[in-house]
């Protein structure tokens, strides 16, 4: 059982460039979360989906954008990549995320992007 | 603002000591409350999580955690602390948001190092 997989491991980008960081899971999760990692930070949600076909904007929103066309694939999606966008990137999954949730999330391994 | 706080950034400690991880909190109505580890360039690993019922949980790893009310935390502890325990820790909280949906709020870590 592979969980969550995360692709690539890593990344250096030049700035202005379109990125696409690409998370599966195999647990057929409802819900799945996009969170960027930053020192002294914490995690910070950028992006969630609570089921395929919605998705919900999290705190840092901006410069990302995420789609949801299926149960296992949550791609997350720089257009225009920049410095600030530096970070560990985690993608997550619960079995559901609806109000009446109270499952845990797991997590994949991460990716460690670079905007140069 | 609903939040989560870790005060300490590092916590130190003898292998074979106790060990405490502070949390605190600040939300509306009954919070769902979670521990999570995260060892050297990995994803975060659930530890446990608190729901309701019986104040003291117990997780993974021999590790456990109170809720207090009152005082609003939600300590992490482990009788004898292992070097093998030196990771970083993180607390979340379930929250609702102003749309109504639920999301995930993290504390901004605390590393813990157990010292041979």
């Amino acid at each position: 059982i592979a969980g969550i997989t995360q692709a690539p491991t890593s990344q250096i980008l030049a700035a202005g460039r379109r990125m696409t960081l690409r998370c599966t899971q195999d647990m057929r999760h409802n819900a799945m979360y996009w969170y960027r990692q930053d020192l002294g930070l914490g995690l910070r949600l950028i992006h969630y989906s609570n089921t395929a076909g919605t998705t919900g904007k999290g705190e840092v929103p901006d410069g990302y954008s995420v789609s949801r066309a299926n149960t296992d694939d949550f791609p997350l999606t720089l257009a225009s990549a920049v410095p600030s966008q530096t970070s560990v990137y985690f993608c997550a999954s619960s079995a559901s995320g609806g109000s009446t949730s109270t499952d845990t999330q797991y997590f994949g391994p991460g990716t460690r992007l670079t905007v140069l | 603002a609903q939040s989560v706080a870790q005060p300490e950034d590092q916590v130190n400690v003898a292998e074979g000591n106790p060990l405490t991880v502070k949390c605190t909190y600040s939300v509306s109505g009954n919070p769902y409350l979670f521990w999570y580890v995260q060892y050297p360039n990995r994803g975060l690993q659930f530890l446990l999580k608190y729901i309701t019922g019986d104040n003291l949980v117990k997780g993974s790893y021999g590790f456990e955690a109170e809720f207090n009310k009152s005082q609003t935390s939600f300590h992490l502890k482990k009788p004898s602390a292992l070097v093998s325990d030196s990771a970083l820790y993180f607390c979340a909280v379930r929250v609702r948001s102003t749309s109504g949906t639920y999301k995930y709020i993290f504390g901004t870590g605390t590393r813990l190092k157990v010292l041979a």
